[in-house]
């Protein structure tokens, strides 16, 4: 079965500080990967996405992962905060398979301080 | 670009009414998935239709019922309602193939059941 697990329920950080949202996933395939992050009272918006091809991921406003296999992680980080980063972060499993249905951890708050 | 757009944005409801909820995938997205977050939850994944035929069932009531249409939108129909269907409730659309894994998000509906 997938899975994943978000390490941090809620993570705070001062202002231009690096930023580590960790997760860990389960599956018996090899995975589709992502982060989404959600604004108070927002949509979910994709960060970025792992799907097999190179392991250090890039996605919008800096932020980045890294597909271990081996730790059967992907962490998110960024350099520096900002305060607009401050949101909540989904990490996200993907069956390979047709349906493609997503299978969400159970998020982590990331507080921005000044 | 065109997103998924989903209506209402806001509905409330009484206990044992109807509820009708419209989403608009992407143009040209063959495929449409629903999903509930309930207060302080990860999203939950309730179904989903590829080229207008069920694709996936995850944790959706009986109550409820969906359906995508020929021009690929798709209603998610909640009858009986009940104080504990009150959530946000995203649609998210894909295109089958290469990178269909990709969902992207709506807004969402807030429904609010008194």
């Amino acid at each position: 079965a997938q899975s994943v697990t978000q390490l941090d329920s809620h993570v705070s950080v001062s202002e231009g500080t690096p930023v580590l949202l960790r997760c860990n996933y389960s599956s018996s395939y090899s995975p589709s990967l992502f982060w989404y992050v959600q604004h108070p009272n927002k949509g979910l918006q994709l960060l970025l996405k792992y799907t097999s091809a190179a392991t250090l991921v890039k996605g919008i406003n800096g932020f980045e992962a890294e597909f271990k296999k081996s730790e059967t992680s992907f962490h998110l980080t960024k350099p520096s905060a900002h305060m607009s980063d401050a949101a909540e972060y989904f990490c996200v499993v993907s069956l390979s398979s047709n349906t493609g249905k997503l299978i969400f951890g159970q998020g982590t708050t990331l507080q921005v301080k000044p | 670009a065109a997103g998924v757009i989903q209506s209402p944005r806001h509905l409330i409801k009484e206990k044992r009414e109807t509820a009708t909820l419209k989403c608009y995938p992407i143009p040209r997205h063959d495929t449409v998935y629903w999903y509930q977050q309930g207060p302080g939850q990860d999203p939950q994944f309730l179904i989903s239709f590829y080229e207008k035929m069920q694709s996936d069932k995850g944790s959706i009531p009986d109550r409820f019922s969906a359906q995508q249409f020929s021009d690929y939108h798709s209603e998610l129909n909640m009858s009986s309602l009940e104080l504990g269907d009150s959530a946000l409730y995203f649609c998210a659309s894909s295109l089958q193939g290469a990178g269909k894994n990709i969902q992207y998000f709506g807004a969402g509906t807030r429904l609010s059941v008194l």
